[in-house]
């Protein structure tokens, strides 16, 4: 069975300041691992992916996100955040080995505070 | 493109009545699935659908019934609703690989 943990349910930041949401994550095969972001009454929007290749992932607005095999992380940053950023933040999961089934965390509300 | 579109936007409902949300994309997607979303649980994978014809359970699939009869379309169906299939609905599509999927703009749902 795969799994995704988001660990906070809350990440508040000051405008500038470095942001992070933590994903941890399960999986019996090689991961392909989603963000996405969804603002109030919206759908979902994609950030970023990792399916293979280099660790660090550049996405959509400045995000980025650092796969971490060992530690089974795939963590996002952005190195200044912005107001505009506010937004509830999903990691997701799906296991390379033919499961076409795309499992979410909990999610992540992140406040920017101006 | 439209992407993926969902009707309707808002929905009440009472306690037995039935209804069918609807789902369309214009990406010729093979993939596509539903989710509900309820506060503090994420989505949860209702039912999806891996090509015309093709359906099968997510982890959720109590009280709800797909179907797949073109590429396009995949509509979800409550027969008898209940208080506890009060949510957000959103269905999603993708294409072939390990691509991302697209999500249509939700179904809000209430039953009373």
């Amino acid at each position: 069975a795969q799994s995704v943990a988001q660990p906070e349910d809350q990440v508040n930041v000051a405008e500038g300041n470095p942001l992070t949401v933590k994903c941890t994550y399960s999986v019996s095969g090689n991961p392909y691992l989603f963000w996405y972001v969804q603002y109030p009454n919206r759908g979902l929007q994609f950030l970023l992916k990792y399916i293979t290749g280099d660790n660090l992932v550049k996405g959509s607005y400045g995000f980025e996100a650092e796969f971490n095999k060992s530690q089974t992380s795939f963590h996002l940053k952005k190195p200044s955040a912005l107001v505009s950023d506010s937004a509830l933040y999903f990691c997701a999961v799906r296991d390379e080995e033919g499961d076409y089934k795309l499992s979410f965390g909990a999610g992540t509300t992140v406040t920017v505070r101006a | 493109n439209a992407g993926v579109t969902q009707t309707p936007k808002f929905q009440v409902l009472k306690t037995g009545q039935s209804m069918t949300l609807q789902c369309a994309q214009d990406m010729n997607h093979e993939y596509m699935s539903w989710y509900r979303q309820d506060p503090g649980m994420g989505l949860r994978l209702i039912h999806y659908s891996v090509g015309a014809g093709i359906t099968d359970q997510g982890e959720v699939p109590n009280g709800y019934n797909v179907s797949r009869s073109t590429t396009e379309d995949f509509p979800l169906r409550l027969l008898s609703a209940a208080p506890s299939q009060t949510s957000v609905y959103f269905c999603a599509s993708r294409g072939p690989g390990g691509g991302e999927q697209y999500f249509g703009p939700g179904t809000r749902l209430t039953v009373t």
